[in-house]
């Protein structure tokens, strides 16, 4: 089960940095043959992947996104986090935490999602 | 990488069949075998239908079926109910340790 906990407020303003962090219960997480990954949806729109990251550290990310994306994993916490930085009204979405079978394979289990809002 | 292309509605009536495509490249869709289907209700996180171009997840009732030929993959919904209204996404992987979507489809059950 993933649980999704927001760092901070639903608005952003221009320029500042998401952060979002997703905690996992049961005995996958410390499996390596998942990865753990983050899909944002802007409002009305379709889903993007953002990047997604191994029990193990390895870390990949959507090429359009990579410059300013960093997922990192925290293992002794079960919890995997995403920060976005410099955002802008394109940021607006909805952000999900996932469960992956493997980098571009699937998803099987999703967190709750959660609006963020970039808004001066 | 471009997203897939989808049809942005498809409808049927209640007991029919319905086949909602997502046309991809040979470097994604055509390339491997790593292409899933969402099904999203308003306001809900997308659920896993098809994996691996035709797996079901344990509990997706049979109804649902995935299929590819050459660039384009198809899922099927058969015996529509009225729960089967949703939006359907596909994903695909292209390589290069990437992941897309395709752009959704509205799924109207008449």
């Amino acid at each position: 089960q993933l649980q999704l906990q927001k760092s901070g407020p639903g608005l952003l303003k221009p320029s500042e940095t998401l952060s979002l962090t997703c905690s996992v219960s049961g005995d996958s997480f410390s499996s390596n043959r998942y990865d753990w990954g983050w899909i944002r949806q802007p409002p009305g729109k379709g889903l993007e992947w953002m990047g997604s990251i191994y029990y193990s550290g390895s870390v990949y990310y959507n090429p359009s996104l990579k410059s300013r994306v960093t997922i990192s994993i925290d293992t002794s916490k079960n919890q995997f986090s995403l920060n976005l930085n410099s955002v802008t009204a394109a940021d607006t979405a909805v952000y999900y935490c996932a469960r992956g079978g493997a980098i571009g394979a699937y998803f099987d289990s999703w967190g709750q999602g959660t609006l963020l809002i970039v808004s001066s | 990488q471009s997203a897939l292309t989808q049809p942005p509605s498809a409808s049927g009536s209640p007991g029919q069949s319905v086949t909602i495509s997502c046309t991809g490249t040979s470097s994604d869709v055509g390339a491997y075998n790593y292409v899933s289907w969402y099904q999203q209700h308003p306001g809900k996180a997308p659920k896993l239908i098809i994996y691996e171009v035709r797996k079901r997840p344990s509990g997706v009732p049979d109804r649902f079926s995935g299929s590819k030929s050459g660039n384009t993959a198809s899922l099927t919904v058969s015996g529509l109910q009225a729960e089967d209204e949703a939006q359907y996404y596909c994903s695909a992987y292209p390589g290069n340790d990437n992941l897309i979507f395709g752009g959704g489809t509205k799924l109207t059950v008449l």
